[in-house]
């Protein structure tokens, strides 16, 4: 099966800094790869997600990369605000043949420092 | 749409009792998925459902973990007996069928269970 690991598990970065976080996949069938933000207390929500017929996906200051031949992904966090501070998990799963599966990475807890 | 509903948002119990968590997945969904949630494990996909059939049980820990779903609108992961290393954030989530549709989970708020 699928598995996911991400790097760094902690990140700590000043407000108005950028954040990267990095994930590789196993499963060179993985063909979607989307990434959810968790609020102390609060459910994981999405926020972006990419597919893997396009390297590289923006919504205003969160971005995703794909490398497909390397299997790893990132996010990218520009211009980081104290409300970024959250736990991000990346997840990738077969949008076909897969059952429609989500393997999640083990999480990375942001901190924005003012 | 109320999104995914959960109940309850916290249960506290004692060892050796039953638990039953609940969820109604958003209406039209076909896939309900259970997830558990803690600081050493992260997301764990306990079992899913497709059109209410369990397609993949196998991320359920033991025989004490049992999961329905008697409709398309409802539900329910039952512990018995639980013990305390069960305690964690349980978090239903649901979806559409890829790849036609929206690819993503919507996750429910969760039940904070301790077992004490």
């Amino acid at each position: 099966g699928e598995n996911v690991e991400q790097h760094p598990s902690t990140l700590s970065v000043q407000e108005g800094d950028s954040a990267v976080i990095k994930c590789t996949y196993s499963d060179s069938a993985s063909n979607y790869f989307p990434w959810y933000k968790q609020e102390l207390g609060k459910r994981p929500q999405l926020i972006i997600d990419i597919r893997s017929n396009v390297g590289e996906k923006k919504d205003q200051r969160i971005a995703v990369t794909l490398n497909k031949t390397a299997k790893h992904f990132s996010l990218h966090i520009t211009e980081t605000q104290p409300e970024d501070s959250a736990v991000y998990f990346c997840a990738a799963k077969r949008l076909t043949g897969g059952g429609n599966k989500l393997t999640f990475g083990t999480g990375t807890q942001l901190k924005v420092e003012l | 749409d109320a999104g995914v509903i959960q109940s309850p948002r916290h249960e506290v119990t004692e060892m050796g009792q039953e638990v039953t968590l609940r969820c109604k997945p958003i209406s039209g969904h076909d896939y309900l998925f259970w997830y558990r949630q803690t600081m050493m494990r992260g997301l764990e996909l306990l079992i899913y459902f497709n059109n209410n059939v369990p397609i993949d049980d196998s991320g359920m820990p033991e025989d004490r973990f049992s999961a329905k779903m008697p409709n398309a609108s409802f539900s329910t992961l039952k512990i018995q007996p639980s013990e305390p290393r069960d305690s964690a954030v349980y978090f239903c989530a649901s979806s559409l069928d890829p790849p036609t549709h929206n690819y993503g989970y919507t996750f429910g708020s969760g039940t904070r269970l301790t077992v004490v």
